[in-house]
């Protein structure tokens, strides 16, 4: 089955300690992007890479870093946790460019406290 | 960054009734995207359009591309219950790069029993 999948779902942490979100697609798509939703806000693009070691920043990257090792892989990275970056965060894939339908993970509900 | 102003923010309606939603923004786009999210799923996409002036169904949706470029409307006719959710329009700028868009913050639709 095509689909991207994000680990962990959910996760409650304390500020300052190093988390990863791990993403990962299995449809060969060459485009993948991290979003996080808040109340009121939207989504917000964090990071996306439209290849493999190619990654840049979308509107909101202060605080986190990704890195695209492999095609299928795109993990998010909180060095240093804060409670403002608690948020529901959205992995996504499409074949090319993101307007291309953009296949999106079930979410991840991040709380730092 | 460039906005995108999605009304109306929720919706309250009868089951059965229309709903019209649209997405404006001073600037102009090339493509426009409408992603639907359900209750604790990530979104999924129910209609692009890449021409000015374009008209395209999907059921019982109908969205259009604005003939000026800065504008897109949703239509949901007959809503049933499984209508509710958020709607998401999205949208890449005329003079982005490839690698970019950009979402409104969304119409949240509720249906009353």
């Amino acid at each position: 089955e095509a689909q991207v999948t994000q680990n962990p779902r959910y996760l409650i942490t304390v500020t300052g300690k190093k988390l990863t979100v791990t993403c990962s697609q299995n449809m060969n798509h060459e485009y993948m992007s991290w979003y996080r939703q808040d109340p009121g806000l939207g989504l917000r693009q964090i990071y996306y890479s439209m290849n493999v070691e190619v990654t840049d920043k979308g509107d909101v990257p202060e605080g986190y870093k990704v890195s695209r090792k492999e095609k299928r892989n795109f993990p998010l990275i909180l060095e240093s946790p804060s409670p403002n970056q608690t948020s529901l965060y959205f992995c996504a894939s499409s074949l090319s460019y993101p307007v291309d339908e953009q296949y999106f993970g079930p979410g991840t509900r991040l709380t730092v406290t | 960054g460039q906005q995108l102003n999605q009304s109306p923010q929720s919706m309250f309606i009868q089951e059965g009734e229309d709903v019209s939603m649209n997405c404006t923004s001073s600037s102009i786009f090339n493509t426009w995207l409408w992603y639907k999210q359900d209750p604790g799923e990530g979104p999924v996409l129910l209609i692009a359009l890449y021409k000015a002036g374009e008209l395209t169904s999907n059921g019982r949706l109908t969205a259009q591309f604005g003939t000026t470029r800065k504008d897109s409307f949703l239509n949901i006719s007959a809503s049933i219950p499984s209508d509710v959710g958020i709607y998401f329009c999205a949208g890449q700028l005329k003079n982005s790069p490839d690698d970019k868009i950009i979402f409104g913050k969304g119409t949240r639709l509720h249906i009353l029993p």
